[in-house]
């Protein structure tokens, strides 16, 4: 099956600074690469999401980018707030029905 | 107004008993998960529901028991717990005929907190 692996597993940034979470999965036919965010004690929430057939996506301060070759996929974070102090989940799938998830970030933004 | 739907939110019981999680979606989805995120925050697929049927059922021990009475509704049965069932579930639902903002957006439930004495 697809292994989602994710790093790192902790970041700390300052206020105003960027963030980038990477991740690599195993199956060459997943698809589908969305982001979810996890505020502590919440569900985990869409935040972004990135198509196969797309390189790059981009929404407000947030981007993805995937490399299908090297089957891997970066969420970048820019001008962090504190607000963006969440744990954050990859997810990869081939089936679109199943999400194989990446083992979370937990990203600390102090101001 | 809530999209997902989950009850109880939370659920102390002891080793041994049987439980269930009441999953319910407005939404419309025609597809319904539930997910085990465990101590360590790991999301963990159990399983997947497409228009009532089981389509996806990862190794989950037979103590877990899914049941879709309808497509919005998908509830978890637990049999037999044992201490490492706790964890907090999430059922979630999506749909590949209503496109939002991605492809197959999965909205999740609120979570149940099992915890198993």
């Amino acid at each position: 099956g697809e292994n989602v692996e994710q790093h790192p597993s902790t970041l700390s940034v300052q206020e105003g600074d960027s963030a980038v979470i990477k991740c690599t999965y195993s199956d060459s036919a997943s698809n589908y690469f969305p982001w979810y965010k996890q505020e502590l004690g919440k569900r985990p929430q869409l935040i972004i999401d990135i198509r196969s057939n797309v390189g790059e996506k981009k929404d407000q301060r947030i981007a993805v980018t995937l490399n299908k070759t090297a089957k891997h996929f970066s969420l970048h974070i820019t001008e962090t707030q504190p607000e963006d102090s969440a744990v954050y989940f990859c997810a990869a799938t081939n089936s679109g029905y199943a999400l194989n998830f990446g083992k979370g970030t937990s990203l600390l933004v102090t101001p | 107004d809530t999209a997902v739907s989950q009850t109880p939110k939370y659920l102390v019981t002891q080793m041994g008993n049987d439980k269930s999680i009441k999953c319910e979606q407005n939404l419309g989805h025609d597809t319904m998960y539930w997910y085990k995120q465990d101590s360590k925050k790991f999301l963990k697929i159990m399983f997947s529901y497409n228009n009532k049927e089981l389509i996806i059922n990862e190794t989950v021990p037979n103590r877990f028991s899914p049941k879709s009475p309808d497509k919005a509704h998908l509830n978890l049965h637990i049999n037999s717990l044992e201490l490492g069932d706790s964890a907090v579930y999430f059922c979630a639902s999506s749909s590949k005929l209503v496109v939002s903002r991605g492809y197959n957006e999965q909205f999740f439930g609120p979570g149940t907190r099992l915890t198993v004495l």
